[in-house]
């Protein structure tokens, strides 16, 4: 079974906050990922990690930044929140690519 | 044209029956292919991988990979109401540097008891 968590599950903020979400797995996976996910469409990647201090971005243009200072820990962090981020931000890991394991999300509404 | 294509649906069967999913890809030097199980509210779970031609069979679930023609299908067969979820179609293409994995936007199954 997958150990990777998200946190937090839900989050509500106003415009302009800094936030960061939490992701950390217990598996040891040298992958890691951010996927942000709309209702009815194709998971984006937004950001990614081949290990410690290695990060790179994905396809989606994001405002966000990753870290990956340890190899369980990838935190990504929003400096000025927008309602244009609101999304369900997920967060995944992997050994061989494509065989990734899920968090649970994080559901994230910007007002 | 997106580089992974699926039928939205949704696609309903009765109890039981066979659901046949489909998806078809763009890029012919895609390498291996996953398919993720996603219910309503929850995050993606990966189901089956196949990577070569041909079928591969997982209990009640089998995927089809036919490269010539660039499609991949998951059966599931004997169908139950706990299949219903929305199934993801994700195509690893071989590139070096960049993001390799690509989802569809996934099918909508309903099982109908």
């Amino acid at each position: 079974e997958a150990d990777i968590y998200q946190t937090p599950r839900y989050l509500v903020i106003g415009t302009g906050k800094k936030i960061t979400l939490e992701c950390s797995q217990t598996m040891g996976h040298d992958k890691m990922y951010w996927y942000q996910q709309d209702p009815g469409m194709e998971l984006h990647l937004i950001h990614y990690s081949y290990g410690v201090n290695s990060t790179e971005k994905g396809d989606l243009s994001s405002e966000s930044t990753v870290s990956r200072i340890r190899t369980e820990h990838f935190p990504l962090t929003l400096e000025s929140a927008r309602p244009s981020h609101t999304s369900q931000y997920l967060c995944a890991s992997s050994v061989l690519a494509g065989e990734l394991f899920f968090g649970e999300g994080s559901r994230l509404t910007v007002l | 044209q997106k580089e992974v294509e699926q039928n939205s649906g949704p696609l309903s069967v009765p109890e039981g029956a066979i659901a046949s999913l489909n998806c078809t890809y763009s890029d012919r030097v895609s390498q291996s292919f996953f398919w993720y199980r996603q219910y309503s509210g929850k995050s993606p779970e990966l189901i089956m991988s196949i990577y070569s031609n041909g079928d591969k069979e997982d209990g009640r679930f089998t995927a089809q990979l036919n490269k010539a023609s660039q499609y991949v299908s998951l059966l599931i067969r004997d169908s139950q109401p706990s299949d219903s979820a929305t199934y993801l179609c994700a195509v690893n293409i071989d590139q070096t540097g960049a993001n390799n994995l690509f989802f569809g936007t996934g099918t909508r199954l309903t099982v109908i008891p």
